[in-house]
């Protein structure tokens, strides 16, 4: 199993940035995937999540409106897609795979997003 | 909204001791929590899931116990591989899946 995050940078405040984690090494197609996002020296937070599906989606209320979690199962994808940035969403942003409903046992590597002007 | 609370927020131990862990929950949450270890610059890594259950491949000497709000992480004998930053996370609500504030686990 291996999660690889790309598209993180610098970025300013109010613009846009779009996240990528392409999966291998399991069916892709077959698990729900999440968002999890680690703000510099901080602990660990929930962003968003997306059935197997994509049918069911929910958001951190903070993100609500602002972020849109979709995916691509024909190319074992997962996005993120990260409006009107602020600097309080600076963070390395995980993938990670859902186990046993809403428990994560995979983890990318982290993509790091700095929202700074 | 669950808030998950880690007690202490760093533990001094030496190898070859014994280390307790507390994660408490701002209500009852059954046994639906679950603990990670993160190392530096390194994700997090699922240890212990439904509050007892070992995940695949981590060591006997990682052991958790609980239920309802009042959950333990055991570390039986640590290992220098060991000292790291733990954290607790619970499931029972299906959003937002809240993570404890983390507990380092440092060498003495």
């Amino acid at each position: 199993v291996q999660l690889v995050e790309s598209g993180g940078g610098v970025v300013q405040p109010g613009r846009s940035m779009r996240l990528a984690c392409v999966a291998s090494g399991f069916t892709f197609g077959s698990y729900g995937m999440h968002w999890v996002r680690q703000a510099p020296g901080k602990g660990l937070e929930w962003v968003a999540y997306i059935w197997f599906d994509g049918s069911n989606i929910k958001y951190l209320e903070s993100v609500r409106g602002r972020f849109t979690i979709s995916r691509d199962n024909a190319k074992k994808t997962l996005y993120l897609q990260m409006n009107s940035l602020r600097a309080e969403d600076t963070a390395v942003y995980y993938c990670a795979r859902e186990f046993e409903e809403f428990y994560f046992d995979y983890w990318g590597q982290g993509t790091l997003v700095t929202v700074s002007s | 909204e669950i808030v998950l609370t880690q007690s202490p927020a760093t533990l001094s131990l030496s190898p070859g001791e014994r280390a307790t862990l507390s994660c408490r929950a701002s209500q009852s949450i059954s046994d639906y929590l679950a603990w990670y270890q993160q190392k530096p610059g390194q994700a997090p890594r699922l240890l212990i899931y439904d509050a007892s259950t070992r995940a695949t491949g981590i060591p006997a000497r990682f052991s958790g116990s609980g239920s309802e709000t009042d959950f333990t992480l055991t570390i039986s004998s640590l290992e220098p591989e060991d000292f790291a930053l733990y954290y607790c996370q619970q499931r029972f609500n299906r959003a937002p899946h809240s993570f404890g504030q983390g507990a380092r686990l440092e060498i003495k």
